[in-house]
């Protein structure tokens, strides 16, 4: 079974400011790990994806993540945030033939000005 | 490239009436997904189709919720009869296979807002 667990259910912080938002995941197998962003009254969209390769992800809009194995966390970071960046944010883990997602419960981030 | 199409984005109706929710999936993609999204339960898996075949359909709450794929570029999701507690936003996903590994993501649509009065 698969879990994801997001450390933090909301984030606010200043325009201009770095911000990590947090992620821990358990698997009994190999993973995928990804990212969404969900806006207002809109679907989610990948802003980033772990598959293999590298540990460090680069996705749009600026955003990059770290996946550690070791510590089993995939936390995502940007160095400095813009208010268009308020949305929540899921982080969501999949692993070999198994097509289920399995979301955290999100994070809200509030970019302030 | 036309995204997930949903529809429709709003629908309000009383409680005990049949709710038909749809999906037009990216062309090409072989995997279908519906979820529900709450405040207290955040996003849930309700089903995914595989080729238009249901493949795990242990997310459906209850057996008035069912979902079909009569073809490749429509779905629908249907609750009879309805309760308030179905009230909810309801999304649909589409993914493409490789392989048969889930390293593909998944594009949503922009969901449907359902309120059951």
């Amino acid at each position: 079974a698969q879990s994801v667990t997001q450390l933090d259910s909301q984030v606010p912080v200043f325009e201009e400011a770095p911000v990590e938002l947090r992620c821990n995941y358990s698997s009994s197998v190999s993973v995928y790990l990804f990212w969404y962003v969900q806006y207002p009254n809109q679907g989610l969209q990948l802003l980033l994806k772990y598959l293999s390769g590298s540990t460090l992800v680069k996705g749009i809009n600026g955003f990059e993540a770290e996946f550690n194995k070791s510590q089993t966390s995939f936390h995502l970071r940007k160095p400095s945030v813009h208010i268009s960046d308020t949305a929540e944010y899921f982080c969501a883990v999949s692993g070999g033939s198994n097509y289920k997602l399995t979301f955290g419960k999100g994070t809200l981030l509030t970019v302030n000005p | 490239d036309a995204g997930v199409i949903q529809s429709p984005r709003h629908e309000v109706t009383e409680m005990g009436q049949e709710v038909t929710l749809r999906c037009k999936p990216i062309s090409g993609h072989d995997y279908l997904f519906w979820y529900r999204q709450t405040m207290m339960r955040g996003l849930e898996l309700l089903i995914y189709f595989n080729n238009n075949v249901p493949i795990d359909d242990s997310g459906m709450p209850e057996d008035r919720f069912s979902a079909k794929m009569p073809n490749a570029s429509f779905s629908t999701l249907k609750i009879q009869p309805s309760e308030p507690r179905d009230s909810a936003v309801y999304f649909c996903a589409s993914s493409p296979g490789q392989g048969g590994f889930s390293n593909q993501p998944q594009h949503f649509g922009d969901g449907t807002r359902l309120s059951i009065l």
